[in-house]
């Protein structure tokens, strides 16, 4: 059964240090997300992104973040600086339609992000 | 605004018991969606209940909405240990879905 992957499983880094989260998307879905949560918190919208371009984005989703699809099956979340309260379970989540019929979303089993 | 918030937030209750977990959301919706996570997991999907639909069923799920009154249930019916977890409802606005706080529920063997 296609699955969406996500690594590493869990990264340990210094605050202030870049990180890339990666995931690959189920390879026929075109609409792609990532969610975080924090422990023990609810799981929150970070953004989509869809044909190459962010569709949407929450406030959390700042200019220390960014999101790239560099070869088509790779997507990837980019924190610039972390910071002590980027700490959480970040999750990649694709589906294959939105707009006005849209499907489940199918995630990773995240990438836990602990800044020191 | 707060969208998909479920009550209550835990239950335990006894195996082969139901459990009926509620979400209530604001705004409209395209659909809506139940999921269910594992301590320390990714999310599950598990049914999606379309706004022109009052009731589905799936297995031992059973899921309701109520788009006059902006809410919907989820029900387990005949629990099973396996089915320890934390529960999520999920509203649909097209270019997202927003999570609530989740319902934790415990099977007690």
């Amino acid at each position: 059964e296609p699955e969406v992957t996500q690594t590493p499983s869990h990264q340990v880094t210094q605050m202030g240090q870049e990180v890339i989260l990666r995931c690959v998307p189920i390879s026929n879905h075109l609409y792609f997300y990532w969610y975080r949560q924090i422990l023990g918190q609810k799981v929150e919208f970070l953004v989509s992104f869809y044909n190459n371009e962010i569709s949407e984005k929450s406030e959390i989703f700042d200019d220390q973040f960014s999101v790239e699809r560099p070869d088509g099956s790779n997507f990837t979340l980019k924190i610039r600086s972390t910071k002590l309260e980027d700490s959480a379970m970040y999750f990649c989540a694709s589906r294959e339609t939105s707009g006005s019929s849209p499907g489940e979303l199918f995630f990773g089993e995240g990438s836990r992000l602990t800044v020191l | 605004s707060q969208q998909g918030e479920e009550d209550p937030q835990a239950l335990s209750i006894q195996e082969g018991e139901n459990a009926t977990m509620n979400c209530s959301y604001k705004t409209s919706i395209n659909n809506l969606q139940w999921y269910r996570q594992n301590s320390g997991r990714g999310l599950v999907h598990l049914i999606l209940i379309r706004s022109n639909e009052r009731e589905k069923h799936s297995g031992r799920l059973r899921v309701t909405l109520d788009t006059s009154k902006k809410s919907s249930s989820l029900l387990i019916t005949a629990s099973r240990a396996a089915d320890t977890a934390s529960y999520f409802c999920a509203t649909d606005r097209a270019q997202k879905l927003v999570f609530g706080q989740g319902t934790r529920l415990t099977i007690n063997p």
